[in-house]
C-alpha cells in the first residue's frame, strides 16, 4: 500500500522568513498528489494539486507555491510567510476510484 | 453553503454507546471517504465508498447515493474512539483529478 512521509511534524517560523514543506510517497507511481490546508476551526481545504512531474494546479490565490521535481515529491514553498499562513498543512495521494492517504501533517505556526 | 455538511459538530458519549454521525452533501460524487484525525493531526482513511454499506470493527458506514446522505456508525464505543471524523467527497467529472472536498468534521469524545 501507499506510504506517505511528509516532515517537519512541527514549525515555528518568524513572519517573512521562507518555507519549504516535503512529502514524498512510496508504493506507487504517477500519482496524483495534493496539498490541503486546515486553519483552525476550519475544514481541510485543498491548496494545489499535480496529476504528473511539474504539473501544478493552483485551488486558491496565496502567498505559497508548489513544485513536484519527481515523480513521488511534492513540495510546497514560500518565499515570505504571512501569520495567515499559520495552519496545518497535509499532503495526500490520491488515484481516481481508489482509497486517498495522508501524510502526519505539519502544524506551521507564524510567529 | 458548504458542498459537504456533517452533524453534530461535537459529540459527547459514554463508553459502550452506539454513535451515529451524518454527513450530507450536495454535488455530485465519485466516492465518499470517511476519515479520522487525532489530536496528533495525522489523519487516516476509514472508508471510502461508492454505494451501500461498509463495515470495519465496530464501525460501519452507509451511503445513499439518491438522498445524497452517509452515515458513520460506532458500535460500543470506547474511550479510544475519541477523535475528528471527517467525511470528505470525491467529485464527480472528468476534470476532478481526484480532489477531495472535505466537511468541516464532528469531534467525538467518548468518556469512560
Amino acid at each position: 500500500s501507499q506510504t506517505i512521509h511528509q516532515w517537519p511534524a512541527t514549525l515555528v517560523q518568524p513572519v517573512g522568513s521562507p518555507l519549504s514543506l516535503e512529502c514524498t510517497v512510496e508504493g506507487t507511481s504517477n500519482p496524483n498528489l495534493y496539498w490541503y490546508r486546515q486553519a483552525a476551526g476550519r475544514g481541510l481545504q485543498l491548496l494545489f494539486y499535480s496529476v504528473g512531474i511539474g504539473q501544478i494546479s493552483s485551488e486558491v490565490p496565496q502567498n505559497l507555491s508548489a513544485s513536484r521535481p519527481q515523480d513521488r515529491q511534492f513540495i510546497l514553498s514560500s518565499k515570505k510567510l504571512l501569520l495567515s499562513d499559520s495552519g496545518f498543512y497535509l499532503c495526500a495521494c490520491r488515484e481516481r476510484y481508489t482509497e486517498a492517504f495522508f501524510g502526519q501533517g505539519t502544524r506551521l505556526t507564524v510567529v | 453553503k458548504n458542498e459537504v455538511e456533517q452533524s453534530p459538530q461535537n459529540l459527547t458519549a459514554q463508553e459502550g454507546e452506539f454513535i451515529t454521525i451524518n454527513c450530507s452533501y450536495s454535488v455530485g460524487i465519485s466516492a465518499l471517504h470517511w476519515l479520522q484525525q487525532h489530536p496528533g493531526g495525522g489523519i487516516v482513511s476509514l472508508f471510502m465508498l461508492s454505494s451501500g454499506k461498509k463495515k470495519h470493527g465496530r464501525l460501519i458506514a452507509t451511503i445513499n447515493i439518491q438522498e445524497k446522505h452517509s452515515s458513520l456508525h460506532i458500535t460500543a464505543s470506547h474511550p479510544r474512539d475519541s477523535a475528528v471524523y471527517i467525511c470528505a467527497v470525491a467529485n464527480a467529472g472528468g476534470t476532478s483529478y481526484g480532489k477531495l472536498t472535505f466537511g468541516q468534521g464532528t469531534i467525538l469524545t467518548v468518556h469512560p
